[in-house]
């Protein structure tokens, strides 16, 4: 069966500070992967999506950047983080044939 | 329009309650739709699709309103643990692999 993985679950980070958050899927191949930010009491907003290696689109435009170095494997980065950067960060994937979503279980970040 | 509206509630209803959430889309091309469950602090998990035939899944009904695009969850004698917010989340074309969601719906149920 397929599997997400992602960590750290809690992050407190200065501002100013780097980041990089891990995401990756097991039991699948080739899928659409997702990184999305919950901002406390909003909804998801889509900050990346990657339908394969190296093939990344951005929503948003931030400071934040994403890569896939392997085919299972979703990075999240800054190089600088602000406060606007704190939520709740989510990675996703779903298979090429349907539109259905499964989640890791999050990283809550906090930025001071 | 947004693309994907739904009520934030809270809707507060009693135990044994059966309660009902809209969620509106523009994109009228769309063909698949879901909804997603997400407890306090955790990630959003697949509840139910909806297709445009509706869906029956125990207590819980889904349906798709073509015509008004509006897809709707019908939840039947509330349990304490349907405490939760409930997404809709729409795919923005027949196809497309970027879902939009909606900002949720939350319900407490109360005993």
């Amino acid at each position: 069966s397929q599997t997400i993985h992602q960590w750290p679950a809690t992050l407190v980070q200065p501002v100013g500070s780097p980041l990089s958050l891990e995401c990756t899927v097991e039991g699948t191949s080739n899928p659409n992967l997702y990184w999305y930010r919950q901002a406390a009491g909003r909804g998801l907003q889509l900050l990346f999506y990657s339908v394969g290696i190296g093939q990344i689109s951005s929503e948003v435009p931030q400071n934040l950047s994403a890569s896939r170095p392997q085919d299972r494997q979703f990075i999240l980065s800054s190089k600088k983080l602000l406060l606007s950067d704190s939520g709740f960060y989510l990675c996703a994937w779903s298979t090429g044939g349907t539109d259905i979503q499964y989640f890791g279980a999050g990283t809550r970040l906090s930025v001071l | 329009r947004k693309e994907v509206e739904q009520d934030p509630g809270p809707f507060n209803v009693p135990e044994g309650a059966t309660v009902a959430f809209n969620c509106t889309y523009s994109n009228s091309a769309s063909q698949s739709f879901f909804w997603y469950r997400q407890d306090c602090r955790k990630e959003p998990k697949l509840l139910m699709s909806v297709y445009s035939s509706g869906n029956e899944d125990g207590r819980f009904t889904a349906q798709l309103n073509r015509a008004s695009q509006y897809i709707s969850l019908l939840i039947r004698d509330s349990k304490l643990s349907d405490s939760a917010t409930y997404l809709c989340v729409v795919p923005l074309s027949g196809g497309s692999y970027i879902p939009t969601f909606g900002r949720g719906t939350s319900l407490i149920v109360h005993p």
